[in-house]
């Protein structure tokens, strides 16, 4: 079945550094959504990417949508304390007809001040 | 605009045990989600629904679990019996349907057994 893997595991900044977390699909993706998750919360949608090469920002974060449409990267600048969670890249399989999210293995950031 | 909502919010058991959980998304979301996120890792598909139709439930481990969304509104997930890997957050998640949408997820349901 289709696999979607992330990396870093893992990240720990001091405030004011850049991030990045990069997402690896098995098969090619019809869209790709970015949720965060706050430590003991749900996740929380942050933004969606359709287009083969696209790319969208939200303030400091940067969000790139493979030209294969098989990976995506996430990109913080001048990080802050509240950018700490666990970020999930999630999308469904080209063709499937429906919306099956998948997540990812997720990339948790912890942020120093 | 009401979330999605979840019940219990926390649930102890015992091996062998069974449970129960139940979700009401967001009014008019024709798609509905069960995942199961253990700590640590990314939220696993369980189940989805199209209104009161079963879609995907490739991943359900069938001998145990089940799930029924009756009237394609609310939903329940049932685990019987319940295994010690079965701890795990349950997350309920809606969305409009279709494709290009995105999921808003309700606080989980947090299943200990012991």
């Amino acid at each position: 079945g289709q696999q979607v893997m992330q990396i870093p595991q893992y990240q720990h900044v001091q405030e004011g550094e850049d991030f990045t977390t990069y997402c690896n699909s098995s098969t090619t993706l019809s869209n790709i959504q970015w949720y965060k998750q706050r430590p003991g919360g749900h996740p929380v949608f942050l933004i969606q990417l359709v287009k083969s090469g696209e790319v969208k920002k939200q303030k400091r974060l940067t969000f790139q949508f493979g030209e294969a449409k098989k990976n995506s990267s996430l990109h913080i600048t001048a990080t802050q304390t509240t950018d700490v969670g666990t970020y999930f890249c999630a999308g469904p399989p080209r063709n499937t007809g429906f919306q099956k999210l998948v997540f990812g293995t997720g990339t948790r950031l912890l942020v120093s001040p | 605009e009401a979330g999605v909502a979840q019940s219990p919010r926390y649930k102890i058991i015992e091996k062998r045990q069974s449970v129960a959980f139940w979700c009401n998304p967001i009014s008019g979301h024709a798609t509905l989600y069960w995942y199961q996120q253990i700590l640590g890792q990314g939220p696993k598909l369980l189940i989805q629904f199209q209104n009161n139709g079963v879609v995907d439930d490739s991943q359900l481990p069938k001998d145990r679990f089940s799930a029924e969304r009756l009237k394609g509104v609310d939903s329940t997930l049932k685990i019987q019996p319940a295994k010690l890997e079965d701890s795990a957050v349950y997350l309920c998640a809606s969305t409009t349907g279709g494709l290009n949408t995105e999921a808003f997820f309700g606080q989980g349901t947090r299943l200990t057994v012991v």
